[in-house]
């Protein structure tokens, strides 16, 4: 089977930085993927690593260790529209088929 | 460049009735993938369709069925439905040029069996 693991909620202050990690257990692993979802939204995609290591896009970052079957999502200088659900998503099967996690709330606090 | 576009926006039907939602993906996208999303719950796939054929399926009954046309759009078809299937689904397109991990969700379609 497949399974994700992530916090199912977390509260950060605006302008700190928080760390939203992913643990899974697939039968198969290409890549670990983190996408936001606002409220009533659709979900948006953030970033993809396939391999390990940390890649940065502007004030989000994300990490993956293969050997760990762990990764997390880094968000920087939190601005109160961070506000959001995040999903973690592993592609484990080739041509996307895709398992998400259950998703971590994000509240930003003033 | 229109983003991914999904109909109907809602929709209300029935247990038993049967429902056929529609997406078209981003220009340039040749792949589309089709979720269902519970409240508080994490997408869930259904399956994906690659040059009009069906290519990956997630753990769902053969009530849920789809279609992608030559244009690279797509219909998800859903019968007898019960009122376990009331959640958002969500169509998401990728490939062709834009590479093949980065997935682009449209709206998404609520769904309310009643």
């Amino acid at each position: 089977g497949q399974s994700l693991e992530q916090p199912s909620e977390v509260t950060a202050v605006e302008g700190a930085i928080v760390q939203i990690n992913c643990t899974y257990q697939t039968s198969g692993f290409y890549g670990l993927s983190w996408y936001q979802q606002h409220d009533g939204g659709a979900p948006t995609f953030l970033s993809y690593n396939a391999l390990d290591g940390l890649e940065e896009t502007g004030r989000f970052s994300s990490f993956l260790s293969r050997s760990d079957s762990y990764g997390y999502l880094l968000l920087q200088e939190l601005q109160m529209k961070d506000s959001a659900s995040y999903f973690c998503a592993v592609d484990s099967g080739g041509y996307q088929k895709v398992t998400f996690g259950t998703g971590t709330k994000l509240q930003v606090i003033p | 460049d229109a983003g991914v576009t999904q109909s109907p926006t809602h929709l209300i039907k029935t247990r038993g009735q049967q429902v056929t939602l529609r997406c078209s993906p981003k220009s340039g996208h040749d792949t589309v993938s089709w979720y269902q999303q519970a409240l508080g719950q994490g997408p869930q796939f259904i399956f994906q369709y690659y040059e009009e054929e069906e290519r990956q399926r997630g753990n769902f009954p053969d009530r849920f069925s789809g279609h992608q046309f030559p244009n690279y759009s797509s219909e998800l078809n859903v019968n007898a439905l019960l009122l376990g299937d009331s959640a958002l689904y969500l169509c998401a397109s990728s490939g062709g040029l834009a590479g093949g991990e980065t997935q682009y969700f449209g709206p998404g379609t609520r769904l309310l069996v009643l």
